[in-house]
């Protein structure tokens, strides 16, 4: 079973919907990581978060560290939104280096007009 | 500030062949990460390293080495490359302390080994 799971796996969505994507893990962590893979290769970190919520523009992470599960929510979806979502979390007690980060394995959102 | 860079962008490799993929941070920052990304796959880490001098192992090192002579570079070597190594490869860094920052990726690197 991976340390990091990711639902769905594919998800499209028309323009203007709400989006949910979800991450559970089974490790005690410090935080979690959610990061956007362009069309084009290109990772950037979207959210960094170890308790509560966050909001940036459209997008809301949230994270309940009693359930280990965070999820990811997109309003008013857009097609530029269409990407790879990961969700990763960096463990407690990791035996190496504090910034190490076990990854899901993406969800591809493809937002239609 | 140029963040993370990459060289090459693409690459095709025959079994057998070597090669140092580059990358370079700009950002002063101390930690720096390899991972290759396989179809369908998450990231898996290769190597890290902490500082100038202070490398370690990832979870997926064989076939690889790296080395950390300076801050800002963090070059990682495929000796007798491998079919299995075809991959993309994602280097990345960040500035660790309390509060835990953020990781920046470098552009990747597709590597092909036929």
């Amino acid at each position: 079973k991976n340390e990091v799971e990711q639902s769905p796996q594919n998800l499209t969505a028309q323009e203007g919907e709400f989006i949910t994507i979800n991450c559970s893990y089974s490790v005690g962590i410090s935080a979690l990581h959610w990061l956007q893979q362009h069309p084009g290769g290109g990772i950037v970190s979207l959210f960094m978060l170890s308790s509560g919520k966050k909001k940036h523009g459209r997008l809301i992470a949230t994270i309940n560290i009693q359930e280990k599960h965070s999820s990811l929510h997109i309003t008013a979806s857009h097609p530029r939104d269409s990407a790879v979502y990961i969700c990763a979390v960096r463990p407690l007690n990791y035996g190496g280096s504090q910034g190490n980060l076990i990854f899901g394995k993406g969800t591809k959102l493809s937002v239609k007009p | 500030n140029a963040g993370v860079t990459q060289t090459p962008k693409f690459r095709i490799l025959k079994i057998g062949q070597s090669m140092t993929l580059q990358c370079a941070q700009d950002m002063n920052h101390n930690y720096m990460y390899w991972y290759r990304q396989d179809p369908g796959m998450g990231l898996k880490l290769i190597y890290y390293s902490v500082g100038a001098g202070i490398t370690d192992k990832g979870e997926v090192p064989n076939g690889y080495n790296v080395s950390r002579s300076t801050t800002e570079d963090f070059p990682l070597r495929l000796e007798l490359a491998a079919p299995s190594q075809t991959s993309v490869y994602f280097c990345a860094s960040s500035y660790e302390g309390r509060p835990y920052n953020e990781q920046f990726f470098g552009p990747g690197t597709r590597l092909t080994v036929l």
